[in-house]
């Protein structure tokens, strides 16, 4: 069974660009949530989408906006990127946004921002 | 707003030993707590979840232990091994929107 898959795992950007990435989440999950990771930061949670619609939102400015589409792939955009965001992206699936489910979590996007 | 502490930050010790990880948290009304593991430059890998009527979960070498009351959990690893050595988050799931909230991490290394 694949897990979860993240693309592009690694990638450069220039202040001011934008950027997307992409997320397949477990096949049979519905629940997609997306994570900031920084060293300073720890993990932040950006937001969490479930049967293409967005249930939480983290504290991020609007620059930050995701969807998960009817196949429950998911993407986020952050436009305008600041140095700031050079982060590790992470996101993770789950059977659905029930307390009792397991989350499990992709290898990751490394954006870099220069 | 939820808050969790994981206590050591880095902890370093030789193969063999027994350790115990901690996890504390500000807000006992949760739901469960999930253990990670995450390797360097890598995604996190779940490790053990912890239902809030739950006191403890076991599997192989490891022990997830859960005082929702005390708000505080502890993963103790047993015969410690080289490829133990990563970093181990702990997760609680609380609030009305079912959020997971983050520790920022014990970095272990177990030395041979």
């Amino acid at each position: 069974k694949a897990g979860v898959t993240q693309t592009p795992r690694y990638l450069i950007k220039t202040r001011g660009q934008q950027v997307t990435l992409s997320c397949s989440p477990i096949s049979g999950h519905r629940s997609v949530s997306w994570y900031q990771q920084t060293p300073g930061q720890g993990l932040q949670f950006l937001f969490e989408y479930f049967s293409e619609t967005q249930r939480n939102k983290g504290n991020f400015p609007g620059r930050f906006s995701g969807r998960q589409f009817s196949n429950s792939r998911s993407e986020m955009n952050v436009s305008t990127l600041e140095l700031g965001d050079s982060a590790l992206y992470l996101c993770a699936s789950s059977l659905g946004p029930n307390s009792g489910n397991t989350i499990y979590f992709g290898e990751g996007s490394w954006l870099t921002v220069v | 707003k939820q808050e969790v502490t994981q206590i050591p930050a880095a902890l370093s010790v030789p193969e063999g030993e027994n350790l115990v990880l901690n996890c504390s948290f500000t807000d006992s009304a949760i739901y469960n707590l999930q253990w990670f593991r995450q390797d360097p430059g890598k995604g996190l890998t779940s490790l053990l979840l912890i239902q809030s009527s739950q006191r403890e979960q076991t599997s192989g070498r490891l022990n997830a232990s859960l005082d929702k009351s005390s708000g505080r959990s502890t993963l103790y690893i047993a015969a410690s091994q080289p490829g133990d050595s990563a970093t181990y988050l702990c997760a609680v799931r609380g609030g009305s929107n079912y959020k997971l909230t983050f520790g920022k991490g014990t970095l272990l290394t177990v030395n041979p």
